[in-house]
């Protein structure tokens, strides 16, 4: 079993959907939750950061933890064309080396 | 600041050949981070730098895989013999470690063909 899990997709939504992205650990001593966002064939940008349990909004993103469930999200709102890409999720434990999900694809539909 | 770069963007060798990769992290980051990456899943882990020093390696790194960071810069990863499976994306990232959060800001990727 992989350390973190998430959905493959790929996910089709409508342009203006809420899209909602997700993934599950098993490593309890994970603290910092990170969602990257990556275009076909660049690396990784970095869109969401948090530290602990709770949620964090930037934008029409909002990035969620729960320690307790061992489950992260990413939620999209008003999502554009341009949000299609592959989301990964990625984790640590006291910084140093990500530990990333597989990655789910999302396209989203004018 | 120009962003992590690396050299070459793409690769195509032949079973048996060895490889050297490049990559510049943002300067004065001190932290620098090597992944691989193949279609249709995340990042794995490599390696990773604090200045000079190598502090992890993962079990992934075969004994064909070195990795350097000489004077604490810029970092090369040398595959030594390769392999039609070590064909992947390979991912520089760099970072400033400190107290607290680190945030790691990844480069293009040099993309590995191995025939």
């Amino acid at each position: 079993q992989k350390e973190v899990e998430q959905d493959p997709g790929p996910l089709s939504v409508p342009e203006g959907a809420i899209v909602s992205l997700n993934c599950t650990y098993s490593n309890s001593a994970f603290q910092y939750f990170m969602w990257y966002r990556q275009y076909s064939r660049k690396g990784p940008e970095l869109l969401m950061y948090t530290y602990s349990s709770g949620n964090k909004e930037d934008g029409r993103f909002t990035a969620q933890v729960d320690k307790s469930s061992k489950y992260i999200s990413l939620f999209i709102r008003d999502s554009q064309p341009s949000d299609s890409a592959t989301y990964l999720c990625a984790m640590s434990n006291q910084g140093g080396k990500l530990i990333f999900g597989q990655g789910t694809e999302l396209s989203v539909k004018p | 600041d120009t962003g992590v770069s690396q050299d070459p963007r793409h690769k195509i060798t032949k079973r048996g050949q060895n490889v050297t990769f490049r990559c510049d992290p943002i300067s004065e980051h001190n932290r620098l981070y090597w992944y691989r990456q193949t279609l249709g899943q995340g990042p794995e882990f490599l390696t990773y730098f604090q200045n000079e020093a190598q502090l992890e390696k993962s079990r992934l790194l075969s004994d064909r895989f070195s990795a350097e960071r000489p004077k604490g810069s810029f970092s090369t990863l040398e595959i030594q013999r390769t392999e039609q499976g070590d064909s992947a994306m390979y991912l520089c990232a760099s970072s400033l470690a400190d107290r607290g959060l680190e945030t790691q800001y990844f480069g293009p990727g040099t993309r590995l063909l191995v025939l």
